[in-house]
């Protein structure tokens, strides 16, 4: 696609259901990251594929959160368990090897848990 | 102290100003971002810089590497310029990205 593909748009689970958030970077970009925006904040990093270097995971909350990325292209953020605490709207970008590539979002996926 | 500082936090303006919005940052970096976000909306990209200055439209981007100081200028302000404009800089040691918190730009009519 000509962008930045994510799904679904909006999710609305009960606590303690897992999720599964789907990120299809542009074609090429090598780069993945994911953050998470509740209301009214900034963004929150969670993290960061680059080829096929060990991710860096340091942003994620908790044990709960994993992401993966297959084939160095979509990336999949699971949230196990889910808590009310994790309602936000989570957000991928992506962006050319070598770090110094425009960035490009995705609409992002508002995640609700009631 | 974080290591990307925007200023001002609010700005409120009336429309046709000339705004300028700054970024600081104490790490070494291999490109600095400037970023919109709408109000509900999703973020869009305004300019990637590493030296000099970028113009697009209204809006104009400088990076001064040596001072460690940006600034995104918009001219003849508008109503749909209000928005929350985000500094974001790419670290040169690991090229992960470290943000500002944001500049919420409101222009009146």
């Amino acid at each position: 696609g000509a962008g930045v593909s994510q799904s679904p748009s909006n999710k609305v689970t009960e606590k303690g259901k897992d999720v599964e958030l789907r990120c299809d970077p542009i074609s090429g970009h090598t780069a993945l990251y994911w953050y998470r925006q509740s209301l009214g904040q900034g963004l929150e990093f969670l993290i960061y594929f680059q080829g096929n270097s060990a991710p860096d995971k340091s942003g994620l909350p908790s044990d709960r959160f994993s992401a993966e990325r297959t084939g160095g292209s979509v990336s999949t953020l699971t949230i196990q368990r889910t808590q009310q605490e994790d309602s936000a709207v989570y957000l991928c970008a992506s962006s050319l090897e070598g770090g110094t590539g425009e960035l490009f979002f995705g609409e992002g996926s508002r995640l609700t848990v009631l | 102290k974080n290591e990307v500082e925007q200023s001002p936090q609010n700005l409120t303006a009336q429309e046709g100003e000339f705004i300028t919005i700054n970024c600081s940052y104490s790490v070494g970096i291999s490109a600095l971002h400037w970023l919109q976000q709408h109000p509900g909306g999703g973020i869009v990209s305004l300019f990637m810089l590493s030296s000099g200055k970028k113009k697009h439209g209204r809006l104009i981007a400088t990076i001064n590497i040596q001072e460690k100081h940006s600034s995104l200028h918009i001219t003849a302000s508008h109503p749909r310029d209000s928005a929350v404009y985000i500094c974001a800089v790419r670290s040169r040691s690991n090229y992960q990205l470290i943000w500002g918190a944001g500049t919420k730009l409101i222009i009146k009519p």
